[in-house]
């Protein structure tokens, strides 16, 4: 089956602006991830939903950063005034639920978008 | 708070050479260790897992075993085939599994 699908799979973008990533999760896994990995170092956490609530958005690094799942399927992760600091891939993850124990809870990882703002 | 640290790369090795690629982390309470591979050009894969201490996780000729004394979930493979090469992630979750702590990656290049 399809796994998980992140569009684009690159953006390039101007210091000040705006962007919007998309993620398309597996069917029917209620829970969704977002990451950021910045070049050279393991993936960061973000934000996590359940269902179409944000469950835990601690990883947000400030208020430009804000994403949305609004009937609990595909989600956009959405970047206000960008930074050079912004450039990472962002990465999408889906699982079936959000706790409880294995195999439930395996994330599954989309591709990435990589974001360069210049 | 909670983080993982694993070797730095990347590690070159010859096809057929054993790997060992070292992970410790620091947890505040009993996390599930990861081990996640990502191909080049392709997103991130589960390749193992242990979920209390003693246990061992393996798949595709991969093995790594959650050493609480040590905090430590080192990966291992008898011989490595070129098509091994990749970046590692090690990785932690508190029982919620709501959310990783990935180390900084390890890239593993095979040499024919």
């Amino acid at each position: 089956g399809a796994g998980v699908s992140q569009t684009p799979s690159n953006k390039v973008t101007e210091k000040g602006k705006y962007v919007e990533l998309r993620c398309d999760p597996i069917s029917g896994h209620t829970a969704l991830y977002w990451y950021r990995q910045s070049l050279g170092q393991g993936p960061e956490f973000l934000i996590y939903f359940q269902g179409t609530g944000a469950a835990d958005d601690s990883g947000l690094p400030n208020d430009r950063f804000f994403a949305v799942r609004p009937e609990g399927s595909v989600s956009t992760l959405k970047i206000q005034r960008t930074e050079r600091g912004d450039s990472a891939v962002y990465l999408c993850a889906s699982s079936p639920l959000a706790g409880g124990t294995l195999p439930y809870n395996e994330q599954f990882f989309g591709p990435g978008t990589r974001l360069t703002v210049l | 708070g909670d983080s993982v640290t694993q070797m730095e790369g990347p590690v070159t090795l010859s096809e057929e050479a054993f790997l060992t690629i070292n992970c410790t982390y620091t947890a505040t309470g009993y996390p599930s260790l990861f081990w996640y591979v990502q191909y080049p050009g392709e997103g991130l894969q589960l390749l193992l897992k242990a979920t209390k201490a003693d246990d061992k996780g393996s798949n595709k000729g991969f093995e790594a075993t959650y050493r609480k004394e040590t905090t430590s979930f080192h990966l291992e493979k008898g011989s490595v085939q070129v098509s091994d090469s990749a970046v590692y992630f090690c990785a932690l979750s508190e029982n919620n599994f709501n959310k990783f702590y990935f180390g900084s990656g390890t890239k593993l290049n095979v040499k024919p």
